[in-house]
């Protein structure tokens, strides 16, 4: 089963409005990561959230690690054309085994300019 | 430093047929995990190697297998390519030396695989 659930799926905004994608898991994670993919490019690293209640800022985006530990959210502040794109959440788990990186399914961002 | 590479960027294949694609991590990076992405099923971790061993897999079919060479470069093959294999195949490398595969995942550009 997934893991980690991203919402909402998908978000057009108009530029200028902000931005929020969640990422839940029913269990309590040691880290989360956050990744930007820019239509036709690859994932590329944002952050990493390690601290309960931990919240990062990088310009626009402010990135929040639950009290808990189960959830994060990425916030992006008055939106730019730039910030087209799909936001992944991911975070480690346990599996058969062994530790394996999990992607949340992305929030893919459209602006309208 | 440069990043990740990845050959060939696109393939085009054939049911049936067998296709091999190619990473090269990061400098000094010893691990390197290879994930497909598909529209329907996001990012899929197919397995990771460290250290020329594989140290994680993924829930994939045998049909899928890997190796890396002492240089950390890696090679990813599918055999008996099926039309579901249409995908981008991407490369992340990390220094490995970490919690496995939670550190963090530099990706290559990666190759887009076209099965007809």
């Amino acid at each position: 089963g997934q893991q980690v659930m991203q919402i909402p799926q998908y978000q057009h905004v108009q530029e200028g409005e902000d931005f929020t994608t969640y990422c839940n898991s029913s269990t309590t994670l040691s880290n989360i990561q956050w990744y930007k993919q820019r239509p036709g490019g690859h994932p590329v690293f944002l952050i990493q959230l390690v601290k309960s209640g931990e919240v990062k800022k990088q310009k626009r985006l402010t990135f929040q690690f639950g009290e808990a530990k189960k959830n994060s959210s990425l916030h992006i502040t008055a939106t730019q054309t730039t910030d087209v794109g799909t936001y992944f959440c991911a975070a480690p788990f346990i599996i058969q085994g062994a530790q394996k990186l999990v992607f949340g399914q992305g929030t893919r961002l459209t602006i309208n300019p | 430093k440069a990043g990740v590479t990845q050959t060939p960027r696109y393939l085009i294949k054939t049911r049936g047929q067998q296709v091999t694609l190619s990473c090269s991590p990061i400098s000094g990076h010893r691990s390197v995990s290879w994930y497909q992405q598909t529209p329907g099923q996001g990012l899929q971790f197919l397995f990771e190697y460290f250290s020329e061993t594989q140290r994680n897999k993924g829930n994939f079919p045998g049909r899928f297998s890997g190796r890396q060479f002492s240089n950390s470069r890696s090679e990813m093959n599918v055999s008996t390519l099926e039309l579901g294999d249409s995908a981008l195949y991407l490369c992340a490398s990390s220094t490995g030396g970490g919690s496995t595969s939670t550190d963090t995942q530099y990706f290559g550009p990666g190759t887009r695989l076209t099965v007809l």
